[in-house]
Parts: C-alpha cells; sequence; structure tokens
C-alpha cells in the first residue's frame, strides 16, 4: 500500500539552528512533492514544490531536497526563529490527487 | 492565490445526525477536494468534486456516508450523515492552484464534534 511517513516526534532545536525534517514514500513515483505548513486551528498553507527531474528548491531560508533513488525529500530551515513552530506536512501527488504525511512538529526555543 | 471559506467552522452533533459542510471560493475552480483531518493525525482525502459531475471518492469513504454536491465552479457542499464520534475530526475543503505551480489552498476547516 502507498505510504507516507514524517518523523512523528517532534523537532526541538534552539532559535538560529538548521531544522532538517524528513518525508520518505514508498509505492509511489510521485511527478512533484509539496511541503507545508500548519499551525494550530488553521489548514495547510503551502510553502514549496520541487518536481522528480528537481535535486533542490530554495525559497529565502526554507531548502527542499528530492531524492527519487531514496524515496525521500529533505526540508530544511536556516536560520530558524520561534516564529517558525508548527507543523509541517509533505504532501505527494498522485495523478492531481495529493496524499499527505502525518506531520512533524517542529518547536524552535529561543 | 484562492480565498476559501467554510460554514460552520466548528460544531457539536449529537449522534445520529447530520451535518452539512460549506466551502466557499473566491474565484472559479474545477476541482475541489474534501480532506478530513483526525485529532493529531495528517490529512485523508475523502473525495474530489468536479462541477458537472458525481465526486469520486477515496478507498474507505462512500457516497451513503459522505455525500457532495458542486453546484457551480465556486461552491461545494460536504454532507456528514449519520455521525458517530468516530466522525469527530477536522473537514477540509481545498482547491487546486494555479496549474503552473501545482500547489493546493486550504479552507481553515470545519472542527466536528459527535457526541
Amino acid at each position: 500500500s502507498q505510504k507516507i511517513e514524517q518523523n512523528s516526534e517532534a523537532l526541538n532545536i534552539q532559535e538560529g539552528k538548521t531544522a532538517t525534517l524528513t518525508c520518505n514514500y514508498t509505492n509511489y513515483s510521485p511527478a512533484y512533492l509539496q511541503w507545508y505548513r500548519q499551525d494550530p486551528g488553521r489548514g495547510p498553507v503551502f510553502l514549496l514544490l520541487i518536481r522528480e527531474n528537481e535535486k533542490e528548491k530554495r525559497k529565502e531560508r526554507l531548502k527542499v531536497t528530492f531524492d527519487t533513488t531514496l524515496k525521500q525529500s529533505l526540508f530544511h530551515i536556516t536560520a530558524s526563529q520561534p516564529a517558525d513552530s508548527a507543523t509541517y506536512l509533505c504532501a505527494l501527488d498522485n495523478f492531481n490527487k495529493f496524499y499527505f504525511g502525518s506531520g512533524t512538529k517542529l518547536n524552535v526555543k529561543p | 492565490s484562492a480565498v476559501i471559506s467554510q460554514k460552520p467552522s466548528r460544531d457539536i452533533c449529537q449522534r445520529g445526525t447530520s451535518l452539512t459542510i460549506q466551502c466557499q471560493v473566491d474565484s472559479q475552480v474545477t476541482m475541489m477536494f474534501w480532506y478530513r483531518q483526525q485529532p493529531g493525525q495528517s490529512l485523508t482525502l475523502i473525495a474530489t468534486a468536479n462541477q458537472g459531475s458525481e465526486a469520486t471518492y477515496e478507498s474507505g469513504f462512500v457516497i451513503d456516508k459522505f455525500p457532495i454536491s458542486r453546484p457551480n465552479l465556486t461552491f461545494s457542499t460536504l454532507t456528514v450523515s449519520n455521525m458517530s464520534p468516530e466522525d469527530s475530526s477536522i473537514y477540509l475543503c481545498s482547491v487546486e492552484g494555479d496549474r503552473n505551480t501545482d500547489t493546493q489552498y486550504f479552507g481553515p476547516g470545519t472542527r466536528l464534534t459527535v457526541l
């Protein structure tokens, strides 16, 4: 069956450090992968998309990598800030539908 | 980007009743999606709703339990029928964004509690 795995344990880091979140998948061959941010009581907000033919994508302090051989994406937040504290979800495209991982909660401590 | 609103934002319902959730978008979109997010879990796709055709349901979800309407390109409803406490969840609608960006925009969600 199709499976998308994100670390269910919260990631606690100190302000200013780089946060790295992992998304692993099996039984998919997605054309692209997305990362979303979700704050409590709100819907997910799109952050970044990376396509299967791209190794890396950057947007300001965010960086995403996509390794289709390992079936893994890494999401990095550099110079993290307390305002970055949220749950981060990865989502995979499968024929115009999106399937989400369970999300990883990030806590950035001042 | 698209701005999406949902009504109600939250509700507390009795077992055996039904609730209809509305989703309104500020622009015309072809595809709308309904998701469920149970406490502490990720989003699970319930169905895809295209205007002018029947909704397509994912495995584990059926039309009798979650009937969907899509009367025009800016509006959709999801009904949670014959509710039980297991239906307590957040229900979110989303729309596809610009095809060039392959993004999705989400509504704020409807928090449903079934007693």
